[in-house]
């Protein structure tokens, strides 16, 4: 079935650890980012890519670091997790045209102790 | 620039009662403008988008939305709420289709029986 597959599902994670939260789809599309869901504030966008071999900041990027070395993978990275990075994390994909939507992936919870 | 703003944390209705969730944006070049919804446990699902043309756009499970540009907004409706509409819903909002989407803190719809 095609779509985004992010794993692991949830995670408990010492503070300073390192963590990478991964990010596959098989939609080819070209756009990804990945947002951070926490009660009251929505989704906040940490980092996206365009295409690969592109990223860019969002709104919430400290703490965090991604790469796209392909078109389907998109990890995102926390170098040393501190437990303000306690969230749900949301990978999205998108094809190139304008007005297509954002396709989800059913996330990760992540709990800093 | 670009914003979303949504009116109420929380809605509760009544089974067959009118849904209406509120959303207004902030955009400083023609809005492309999104509806999801979240089931728990889920990731966020599209319900129906507003890009050009027609300002009323109806998406799935009976939804729909009107675009008003002097008023800013794009506000959700149902004319008869269903238990299984109970869930979160999301207004994003992307400038012309170029820049990530910005959500809102989203409404949780709580539906009496």
């Amino acid at each position: 079935i095609a779509g985004i597959t992010q794993a692991p599902t949830s995670q408990i994670l010492a503070a300073g650890r390192r963590m990478t939260l991964r990010c596959t789809q098989d939609m080819r599309h070209n756009a990804m980012y990945w947002y951070r869901q926490d009660l009251g504030l929505g989704l906040r966008l940490i980092h996206y890519s365009n295409t690969a071999g592109t990223t860019g900041k969002g709104e919430v990027p400290d703490g965090y670091s991604v790469s796209r070395a392909n078109t389907d993978d998109f990890p995102l990275t926390l170098a040393s997790a501190v437990p303000s990075q306690t969230s749900v994390y949301f990978c999205a994909s998108k094809p190139t045209d304008l007005d297509s939507p954002l396709h989800f992936g059913n996330g990760t919870r992540l709990t800093v102790t | 620039a670009q914003s979303v703003t949504q009116l109420g944390s929380h809605v509760s209705v009544s089974e067959g009662a009118l849904v209406l969730l509120r959303c207004n944006y902030s955009s400083s070049v023609p809005p492309y403008l999104f509806w999801y919804v979240q089931y728990p446990n889920q990731g966020l699902q599209l319900l129906l988008k507003y890009t050009t043309g027609a300002t009323l756009v109806k998406g799935i499970n009976g939804f729909e939305a009107e675009f008003k540009k002097s008023e800013t907004s794009f506000h959700l409706t149902k004319p008869s709420a269903h238990m299984s509409d109970a869930a979160e819903y999301f207004c994003a909002v992307s400038a012309t289709g170029r820049r990530a989407l910005t959500f809102g803190s989203g409404t949780r719809l709580q539906v009496q029986p």
